[in-house]
């Protein structure tokens, strides 16, 4: 069964970039979609955007309102898909979640979330 | 981008209550429709998948309907472990989530 685990830092200065990295376990990664999505606190759910991995081919897709500061690349030696969102204010505060999308189906796994606080 | 509207945001429910969540897009997405639950604290769960498909594990009395803009969650008997919150999700473009539905006692 696969299973995903975010890692990062939890606290993040303003005007800094997030990194967060989510690691794959029990499965492969080829013909999904791997996406990053967050909830800040008491809020909804919002797609950050999300790769599609083939072989050796891939491609993203991003929100159109992040898309100038967000970065989602894949490791495949490591089973690992990362996000890099630049220039973060107090509105990027949220728990963050990585998820496998099935095609057709919908993001049928995801991680247990990690919340990221962006505070000086 | 295709928006997504859900409706009520807050639903007062009780034990054995029959209930039901609306969600509408803003333009056509056939089929390309998915439902999840959220507790506190814990990530989303998949009910539903193309607006009426019942993930394995999922209780029948969690039924999904709809196609083009107009999407429904029932739940048919509404249980103890189903007071949540409730999300639409259309992945025909992009992946666009509803504002969520709070089923609550």
């Amino acid at each position: 069964q696969v299973q995903l685990q975010e890692s990062g830092p939890g606290l993040v200065k303003p005007s800094e970039t997030l990194s967060l990295s989510c690691t794959v376990s029990g499965g492969s990664m080829s013909g999904y979609h791997w996406g990053w999505m967050r909830q800040p606190p008491g809020k909804g759910l919002e797609c950050i955007g999300y790769l599609y991995y083939a072989g050796n081919t891939g491609s993203t897709v991003y929100n159109p309102s992040l898309k100038s500061r967000v970065t989602i690349s894949l490791d495949t030696s490591k089973n690992q898909f990362s996000l890099r969102l630049t220039s973060v204010t107090a509105a990027d505060t949220a728990v963050y979640y990585c998820g496998r999308h099935e095609f057709g189906v919908g993001l049928d796994t995801w991680g247990q979330g990690t919340l990221v606080t962006v505070s000086s | 981008d295709i928006q997504m509207t859900q409706s009520p945001s807050t639903l007062p429910a009780s034990v054995e209550d029959r209930v039901t969540i609306t969600c509408r897009a803003s333009q056509s997405i056939n089929s390309w429709l998915a439902w999840y639950q959220q507790k506190p604290g814990k990530a989303p769960k998949l009910l539903i998948s193309k607006a009426s498909s019942l993930q394995s594990g999922v209780p029948s009395r969690f039924s999904g309907s709809g196609s083009g803009t107009e999407f429904t969650l029932t739940i048919s008997s509404l249980q103890p472990d189903d007071f949540a919150t409730y999300y639409c999700q259309q992945y025909s473009t992009l992946w666009t989530f509803g504002q969520g539905t709070k089923v609550e006692i």
